[in-house]
């Protein structure tokens, strides 16, 4: 199975600043890459797909970059509500994988 | 407005078996493979199974190879997941979600709790 390494693994930030979240594949998964935003007790969101398409109704400040093993998840101003677990999840091939998560908490 | 609900969640002795229903509506159904994905207590996602849009094609998860099974009822708009000899690592939220498309996982249910303990 291909592993999703992610990092890191929980982050503090401040209102407004920049975050930048990885995953890593442990093969070449071509752009098969989702981000995910889950809040706690609620279900997961998708963000972004294809590595770098914005899903409809998110917000502009998220983007997504990279393609082959490496990419990266970044929210160009954090907002009060960007506070959650983000995921990556590969889906090129099954089983899918889904990085471990990355806790984006305040500072 | 697209909907997935899921159901049939609830507390089963390790050994026991569970079935969970995905009540899907607002998109056509029978066009959309899906998915389940389950979340331990405090811990990660993890995807479980996919099944295609006619069933023709289907996934398990090794953790799960074997004891769960995974179907889809099209006229009725429904995704269903059996799981027999449930363990105490089974424990989780389990979710369905919409995969195929463009964006694969644009839709999640709000999830049902599967509690497995003596």
């Amino acid at each position: 199975a291909i592993q999703m390494t992610q990092s890191p693994s929980s982050l503090s930030a401040s209102v407004g600043d920049r975050v930048n979240i990885t995953c890593r594949a442990s093969q070449a998964i071509r752009n098969d890459l989702g981000w995910l935003q889950q809040k706690p007790g609620k279900a997961p969101k998708l963000l972004i797909y294809a590595a770098s398409s914005l899903q409809s109704g998110v917000p502009s400040r998220f983007s997504g970059s990279g393609s082959g093993t490496d990419f990266t998840l970044t929210i160009s101003s954090l907002q009060p509500e960007d506070f959650a677990t983000y995921y990556c999840l590969q889906d090129y091939t099954y089983p899918l994988t889904f990085g471990g998560g990355t806790k984006v908490e305040i500072k | 407005e697209v909907q997935v609900v899921e159901s049939g969640g609830g507390l089963v002795q390790p050994g026991g078996s569970l079935r969970l229903s995905c009540a899907a509506s607002g998109f056509t159904f029978s066009i959309y493979s899906m998915n389940w994905v389950r979340q331990a207590p405090g811990k990660g996602l993890e995807w479980i199974s996919y099944i295609s849009s006619s069933s023709s094609t289907i996934y398990y998860a090794d953790s799960v190879k074997g004891r769960f099974t995974i179907s889809r009822d099209n006229a009725k708009n429904s995704l269903s997941l059996q799981m027999n000899s449930l363990r105490d690592e089974d424990t989780a939220v389990y979710y369905c979600a919409r995969g195929g498309g463009p964006s694969p996982f644009d839709y999640w249910g709000q999830g049902t709790l599967v509690t497995v303990s003596s």
